[in-house]
């Protein structure tokens, strides 16, 4: 089946570092990759859509400023928490999919970020 | 965007029950039902993708049916074993994005 792969699966910093996070497709070419944040005990939240070559479109209430997402391929897809706070803290997760309505979505690990 | 509401938030069966659960979801405007089954420390790992009124999908002993018109899907699991254990989410496509329910975390006891 496909794979996407997410890393870093769990990261620890300081308040005020930007956090790079990468999402592959490792065996199929994703037309569109998304990302997502939970809260404890919620369901996933999608943050943006991602396509490759052109920008990112971020769901309400979502900085796009805090938030960055790039794109380039189409199998890797980065999110950038920039200047990342405690409140940033949560869990982070990728899935790629083709474009079809028959699709379902490929998901990586999931990173936990834990700003102190 | 339209909720998703799935139920109940938790199950606790003995191996070899049969369980089931449920999503509810917008009718209107529907396009596509998702299920995926999400085991702790894994990925979410795609199960089914329902399309048309009165689908029915199996995988081994799970099965899907789906009610587009009244906006219902049901899981069902036959015979629970240890490794069912795990959320099971239903999402909505709604807009090209997927809209998730909170999910069903199963408990299986052997």
């Amino acid at each position: 089946g496909a794979v996407v792969s997410q890393h870093p699966s769990w990261v620890i910093c300081k308040s005020g570092t930007s956090v790079k996070i990468e999402c592959r497709s490792l065996d199929f070419q994703a037309t569109t990759m998304f990302w997502y944040r939970q809260f404890p005990k919620q369901s996933l939240m999608l943050m943006a859509t991602s396509n490759e070559g052109s920008k990112a479109t971020y769901e309400q209430g979502v900085e796009k400023d805090k938030f960055l997402i790039n794109h380039a391929s189409l199998t890797l897809s980065t999110l950038t928490v920039t200047s990342a706070h405690p409140e940033d803290s949560s869990f982070y997760i990728c899935s790629a999919t083709r474009t079809a309505r028959n699709q379902p979505q490929h998901f990586g690990d999931g990173t936990r970020l834990s700003i102190l | 965007i339209l909720n998703v509401e799935q139920s109940p938030q938790s199950l606790h069966v003995q191996e070899g029950d049969s369980t089931n659960f449920t999503c509810s979801f917008p009718s209107s405007n529907f396009y596509a039902l998702h299920w995926y089954r999400w085991e702790t420390a894994k990925s979410p790992e795609a199960l089914f993708v329902m399309t048309l009124n009165g689908d029915e999908k199996k995988k081994g002993r799970i099965s899907a049916t789906l009610n587009t018109k009244e906006g219902y899907s049901y899981l069902y699991i036959k015979g629970s074993q240890p490794e069912d254990s795990a959320t099971y989410l239903c999402a909505s496509l709604q807009g090209g994005k997927l809209i998730f329910g909170q999910g069903t975390e199963l408990s299986v006891k052997p």
